[in-house]
């Protein structure tokens, strides 16, 4: 079945600091590929997607390349700040499929210091 | 504009009571719902999902259940509750966007199991 594996939290980094946050995926098809974020105490919120290999879905200083021959979907930010602390899903689902499961990953904490 | 709403947001129950969780949409008919579980420590579990009234598919086998009695309800039961039940649960909507099917979730509603 499909699955999705992320690196493990807690990540913590300065402020500016560059960050990555692995994901890679096991699927059969062309699955859809997510980043949900989710703040202190609220629920998740869609980061950003993308739908084919190769593709870039970015959102807020956010990107990730969807690698089909990698089948890795991680996610980048050049200057993080306070603001980005939050727990980081990865996720994926079926393409063009409206009635299907969509499994997430194991979800990374990020800490941003001042 | 769609919206969704989770009630109660915090519930606090003794182990074998029972338990009923709410989920309603507005501004969208027919939407795919979906409850997942977000226990501490732990990644984002899908426990069912359903794409029609009296539709339910069941993810994990345990002693939940979800119901759909009108289009946009969606509601999660226990007869009996256990300790392990504890976590923070998240009802979600989606729909496809772009080819991707894309989730809205709730503010979540946290069970804490004595």
């Amino acid at each position: 079945g499909n699955s999705v594996t992320q690196m493990e939290g807690p990540v913590t980094l300065s402020e500016e600091a560059f960050l990555t946050i692995n994901c890679t995926y096991t699927a059969t098809g062309y699955p859809s590929l997510f980043w949900y974020v989710q703040y202190p105490g609220e629920g998740l919120q869609l980061l950003l997607k993308a739908t084919k290999a190769d593709d870039k879905g970015s959102n807020k200083g956010f990107e990730a390349t969807y690698r089909k021959e990698t089948t890795s979907f991680h996610l980048e930010k050049g200057s993080v700040q306070v603001s980005d602390s939050a727990v980081y899903f990865c996720a994926l689902s079926d393409r063009y499929s409206s009635a299907s499961k969509i499994i997430f990953g194991s979800g990374t904490r990020l800490s941003i210091r001042p | 504009s769609q919206t969704i709403h989770q009630w109660p947001a915090t519930l606090v129950q003794p182990v074998g009571s029972p338990l009923s969780l709410e989920c309603t949409v507005e501004g969208t008919s027919n939407p795919n719902l979906y409850w997942y579980r977000q226990a501490a420590g732990r990644g984002l579990q899908l426990l069912f999902y359903s794409v029609g009234i009296g539709q339910i598919s069941s993810e994990v086998p345990q002693n939940l259940s979800a119901s759909r009695p009108q289009d946009r309800q969606f509601i999660l039961s226990s007869k009996k509750l256990l300790l392990s039940d504890s976590g923070f649960y998240l009802c979600a909507w989606s729909t496809l966007d772009s080819g991707a099917n894309v989730l809205t979730f709730g503010a979540g509603s946290r069970l804490t199991v004595l």
